[in-house]
């Protein structure tokens, strides 16, 4: 298994500001993964994060709205840029364990952020 | 197409008693794993269990098991003997592929447990 810790674990923010998260893992992991859960809604997965290499970014979401760093293997932040009301959401930083489609997917406990 | 489908926004049950959480899902690979997370409303997700593609046997983990129809593309989520802190939001999820490893999110079910 895996320890993964989120930093902020809630913020209120005000429109216009960015905010970045930071997630620390336990253990050194190849794969970590950015989802966003908006309220009441599903959770979507915003980019996957290698180290060394750009973050790949889902449809819908871009490096200028959330750019991600992933300086090493147990460590990246996803910054949530020029705020706004719709960006209020739950933000989750995953890491995967194990391999192709058996590995396990482990959470953070998720970062909760209002914007008003 | 959706991927992944919840049908039940909401269940109810009663403590001790068992209840049936529906998942069923949409892929053409026959590479996949299915997965099922609980939500408690502290917001972290907890792993649960895992359903591979080609197990034979349906997952079982304590009072958690997946009832696997692969015909019916189906992955239902069994909890036995609910508890009081069974309730919460429970996502049922899919990954596709070899080497494919984004995990696809149904869009959840409420669980409440009444005394």
């Amino acid at each position: 298994s895996a320890v993964i810790s989120q930093k902020p674990s809630r913020d209120i923010c005000q429109r216009g500001t960015s905010l970045t998260i930071q997630c620390q893992v336990d253990s050194q992991v190849t794969m970590m993964f950015w989802y966003r859960q908006q309220p009441g809604q599903s959770l979507t997965l915003i980019a996957t994060a290698n180290q060394g290499s750009e973050a790949t970014y889902e449809s819908g979401f871009v490096i200028d709205k959330f750019p991600i760093s992933r300086p090493n293997l147990t460590f990246s932040t996803l910054t949530v840029s020029n705020m706004s009301p719709e960006d209020s959401s739950i933000y989750l930083c995953s890491v995967l364990l194990g391999t192709d489609y058996t590995g396990e997917l482990f959470f953070g406990e998720g970062s909760r952020l209002t914007v008003l | 197409a959706q991927k992944i489908t919840q049908t039940q926004p909401g269940m109810f049950v009663q403590e001790k008693e068992a209840v049936t959480l529906d998942c069923t899902y949409d892929t053409s690979d026959p590479s996949y794993g299915l997965f099922w997370y609980k939500q408690p409303s502290s917001g972290e997700m907890i792993f649960l269990i895992y359903q591979g593609s080609y197990d034979q046997q349906n997952a079982t983990e304590g009072r958690y098991s997946l009832n696997f129809q692969k015909a019916r593309k189906s992955a239902n989520l069994v909890i036995s003997a609910s508890q009081l802190g069974d309730s919460a939001m429970y996502f049922c999820a899919m990954r596709e592929g070899a080497g494919f490893q984004k995990l696809v999110f149904g869009t959840g079910t409420r669980l409440l447990v009444s005394p």
